[in-house]
């Protein structure tokens, strides 16, 4: 049972242009979701966070949007740059005393091409 | 400031040995927690500790694994008897205290584990 989907396996995109990486959850329980990057042979390293609370929360290229009603979510990357090129996880966890508790979704495969 | 330290970053086992995989935390760090990325898939919990104390390990198979985090040294999770289903990367990480919210775990870069 996979409480955090990410849908698109892999996405590519030219340098400059927007980036959009979706992800949907089934728990509602979950209140606070997260972005990760990967690079390969390193680990996840946190991007971005939103509180469930919220429905956007920005920090310079990377915008995350949230849907609770369609407990959907999605970060926006403009402008897209090569460097961006790297797996991205959409995590959430639930509040409470295991808040600590991440899920993971798959991942989608970002390519930024010059 | 040292990220947090896995090793080895490659273990190769047959089927019934043990397999130690070491996870040093971030300087002052004393709360750990160790996730599973099996094939195309996404990371998933496992357990989490502090100094010298298990307190979440809901997300291990109660057979075979086990972890501790002693007063000194580093942090150790334990696979006996592997399987080739056990082949996964295992990734430690870190945070000051209990985590919240959960950013600020801090990730190692893993252990991939192969079971021949």
């Amino acid at each position: 049972d996979q409480q955090v989907k990410q849908n698109s396996p892999s996405l590519s995109v030219q340098e400059g242009r927007i980036s959009i990486l979706n992800c949907d959850y089934t728990n509602s329980m979950f209140d606070y979701f997260l972005w990760y990057k990967k690079y390969p042979a390193e680990g996840p390293t946190f991007l971005i966070s939103i509180s469930s609370i919220k429905d956007k929360n920005e920090d310079g290229r990377f915008t995350v949007f949230l849907n609770k009603s369609a407990k959907h979510l999605s970060l926006h990357i403009v402008p897209s740059q090569p460097g961006d090129s790297a797996v991205y996880f959409c995590a959430a966890s639930e509040g409470g005393g295991s808040n600590y508790k991440l899920t993971f979704g798959k991942g989608t495969l970002l390519t930024v091409n010059p | 400031n040292a990220g947090v330290m896995q090793n080895p970053r490659h273990l190769v086992r047959r089927r019934g040995q043990e397999a130690r995989l070491r996870c040093s935390p971030m300087k002052g760090h004393s709360h750990v927690y160790w996730y599973r990325q099996l094939p195309e898939e996404g990371l998933k919990f496992m357990v989490y500790l502090q100094k010298e104390n298990i307190i979440d390990e809901s997300g291990m198979p109660k057979e075979r694994f086990s972890a501790e985090f002693p007063k000194e040294g580093p942090s150790i999770l334990r696979i006996q008897q592997v399987v080739r289903g056990d082949s996964a990367a295992y990734f430690c990480a870190s945070s000051l205290k209990k985590t919240v919210p959960s950013y600020e775990q801090y990730f190692g870069p893993g252990t991939r584990l192969t079971v021949t």
